[in-house]
């Protein structure tokens, strides 16, 4: 299985701030990676795919960047309405694996 | 919009059969080629994936689950449906039904989501 490992577990940050989280895949994925918002007995959104590409109604202040191994999920100007876990998910390959979530908490 | 909403018992007991139904609203099971996909999320732990199966009736199963998992589809009910056998309290967990869609030919697999459903196994 590929294993993704994400960083860090909790985030506690101010309105306007800068937020980045990062995903590390255990072997290449290419750019085969999506990152999603997860509140609370919502369903989880996907926010960014392939990497780097920002689904359709998504805010701009959201991005994504990376290939291969490393990849980041930036936040430009943290906003209440972000209060959320994040995670991240690779589909390179069989099984489906996901990042452990980032739990994001205003300050 | 595509809707998915899981239902089932909310308590199993050590050593039966977990069974979950996804039911599926604002299109048909069967219109296009998809993967429709179960999902879960231990307490504090991240997500596993469990196993998918597509239109044609494929599925496909992670390897630490697939000799207790089974996931089928009822094109009649439009539903899907996950038995996972055999389960202990570590199979306690939010379990979420998903499907995939595409976005400028690239294919998301699990785009639309449901809320989730809490099992427990606890005697």
């Amino acid at each position: 299985d590929i294993q993704m490992t994400q960083s860090p577990s909790s985030l506690s940050a101010s309105v306007g701030d800068r937020v980045t989280i990062t995903c590390r895949a255990s072997q290449s994925i290419n750019s085969y990676l999506n990152w999603y918002q997860h509140k609370p007995g919502k369903a989880p959104k996907l926010l960014i795919y392939d990497a780097s590409n920002l689904e359709t109604g998504v805010p701009s202040r959201f991005s994504g960047s990376g290939s291969g191994t490393d990849f980041t999920f930036t936040i430009t100007s943290l906003q209440p309405e972000d209060i959320a876990t994040y995670f991240c998910q690779q589909y390179d390959d069989l099984p489906i694996t996901f990042g452990q979530g980032t739990r994001l908490e205003i300050k | 919009q595509v809707q998915l909403q899981e239902s089932g018992p909310g308590l199993v007991k050590p050593s039966q059969t977990l069974s979950l139904t996804c039911t599926v609203s604002g299109g048909s099971i069967n219109s296009g080629s998809h993967y429709w996909t179960w999902i879960r999320q231990p307490a504090g732990k991240g997500l596993e994936w469990i196993g998918r199966i597509y239109t044609s009736g494929s599925a496909n199963y992670n390897p630490s689950l697939k000799s207790r998992v089974t996931i089928s589809v009822d094109t009649s009910k439009n539903q899907f449906s996950l038995k996972l056998s055999s389960v202990n309290a570590a199979d306690t967990a939010v379990y979420y039904c998903a499907r995939d869609s595409s976005i400028f030919g690239v294919v998301i697999p699990t785009y639309y989501w449901g809320q989730g459903t809490l099992v427990t196994v606890s005697s």
